[in-house]
């Protein structure tokens, strides 16, 4: 597609329930990157792949986050036993890599309740 | 751990001054530097790079620029509009990730 796609848009979960967030990048970016942006604050890195790889995931803020890429295009960002804390926008990006620069999605805001 | 700083937090101006953000790291090893923009309940939409070797960018009333040595970078916004309110958001690639500030807010009144 044209630009990233992060689905749904809005995702709304009680206390404890599991979620995934799905992002579809750019077609043909190498790099993805997920990020989480707490209300009037800048967007904070959770983790990153290059293709299939997740090369870094020292941005993750416990072990209920874990996100894969396995065929190198799509990635999920799941969150297990949902917390209030987890309450944000959840943005994905993605780039050709080097300096190209980053495209980023909507976002998807999950409200747990 | 870098860290960015974006001054002013807020800002508000009249329609039509020319105006300045500000961006400034704690390492001054920088990459490559993005600006983007974010109006309320929306994504990021990038509207300037500067990429390590460059000094500043121009995109229509936008001017970027970086000096890597003191670790800052400015926005310039000409002729400001109304539909120029939103935050604006800096960010340090630093190695393969963006590093973000806080961002300012700003609105621009007809």
């Amino acid at each position: 597609g044209a630009g990233v796609s992060q689905s749904p848009r809005y995702k709304v979960a009680k206390r404890g329930q599991d979620v995934a967030l799905r992002c579809d990048p750019i077609s043909g970016h190498v790099s993805l990157f997920w990020y989480q942006q707490a209300l009037g604050q800048g967007p904070e890195f959770l983790t990153y792949f290059q293709n299939e790889a997740q090369l870094d995931k020292s941005g993750l803020p416990s072990d209920r986050f874990f996100a894969e890429r396995p065929e190198g295009s799509v990635s999920t960002l799941k969150i297990q036993r949902t917390q209030q804390e987890d309450s944000a926008v959840y943005l994905c990006a993605s780039s050709l890599g080097g300096s190209r620069g980053y495209t980023f999605g909507s976002g998807t805001r999950l409200t747990v309740v | 751990k870098q860290e960015v700083t974006q001054i002013p937090a807020a800002l508000s101006v009249p329609e039509g001054e020319n105006l300045v953000l500000n961006c400034s790291f704690t390492d001054s090893a920088i990459y490559n530097l993005q600006w983007f923009r974010q109006d309320p309940g929306k994504g990021l939409t990038s509207l300037l790079l500067i990429q390590s070797s460059q000094r500043e960018q121009t995109s229509g009333r936008l001017n970027a620029s970086l000096d890597k040595s003191s670790g800052r970078s400015t926005l310039y916004i000409a002729a400001s509009q109304p539909g120029d309110s939103a935050t604006y958001l800096c960010a340090n690639t630093g190695f393969q990730k963006l590093v973000f500030g806080t961002g300012t807010r700003l609105l621009v009144s007809p």
